[in-house]
């Protein structure tokens, strides 16, 4: 089976730094993508992580714990535009290798 | 390199008729997922393909609906005999493969389906 949990919502202040988590317990495990959603809009893909570790793009960061089956996304220096819901999502390992979604997690970006 | 591609954008069909929903993957991208999304609610998982072969149909409902991905052309998904149920945004994404570097997914603007 798999679960893949993240916090429902958040708020932070612009121009802080914020950390959205995600836990994850699938069959297997071939990769964990971070996306941002806009209501009404498609998913844009941020991050994709499949080794142990910190990736940089900007902005934005993402950390893997396979070990602990754990990621976070951590937003630097937050403006209003980045008010949205990210998605937490899993590549599962075993023959299937579907694509699975947390719920997500709001964010709002207040003054 | 043209994104994932996903037409029409807006579908309205009546209870009871057929509703058509075409994803055209990124060049290079054999792998194909379809979602469905209601309202301030997740993205569901309902079927991955590949070219000519469905994967993984776990998601979708056994009735009603069905999928493919044939050798030329673009994925579709076909919902026969449409209920009000069925209103949703179907999302689409794609990626040129599952394992290791290389295998990011990227979504299309998705199908808003409107039964009326």
């Amino acid at each position: 089976g798999q679960n893949i949990d993240q916090p429902t919502e958040m708020t932070a202040t612009e121009g802080a730094i914020v950390q959205i988590n995600c836990t994850y317990q699938t069959s297997g495990f071939n990769g964990l993508f971070w996306y941002q959603q806009h209501a009404g809009e498609a998913p844009t893909f941020l991050s994709y992580n499949v080794l142990d570790g910190l990736e940089e793009k900007g902005r934005f960061s993402s950390f893997l714990s396979r070990s602990k089956g754990y990621s976070y996304l951590l937003l630097k220096e937050l403006q209003m535009k980045d008010s949205a819901s990210y998605l937490c999502a899993v590549r599962r390992g075993d023959s299937s290798y579907k694509l699975i979604f947390g719920s997500g997690t709001r964010l709002l970006v207040r003054p | 390199n043209a994104g994932v591609m996903q037409n029409p954008r807006h579908l309205v069909r009546r209870r009871g008729q057929e509703a058509r929903l075409r994803c055209s993957p990124m060049k290079g991208h054999s792998h194909v997922y379809w979602y469905r999304q209601l309202p301030e609610e997740g993205l569901k998982f309902m079927v991955y393909l590949q070219k000519e072969n469905i994967i993984d149909e776990s998601g979708m409902p056994k009735e009603r609906f069905s999928a493919e991905f044939p050798k030329e052309g673009p994925s579709i998904l076909r919902i026969q005999q449409v209920v009000r149920g069925d209103s949703a945004a179907y999302f689409c994404a794609s990626s040129p493969k599952v394992q290791g570097a290389g295998a990011e997914a990227f979504f299309g603007q998705g199908t808003r389906l409107t039964v009326v």
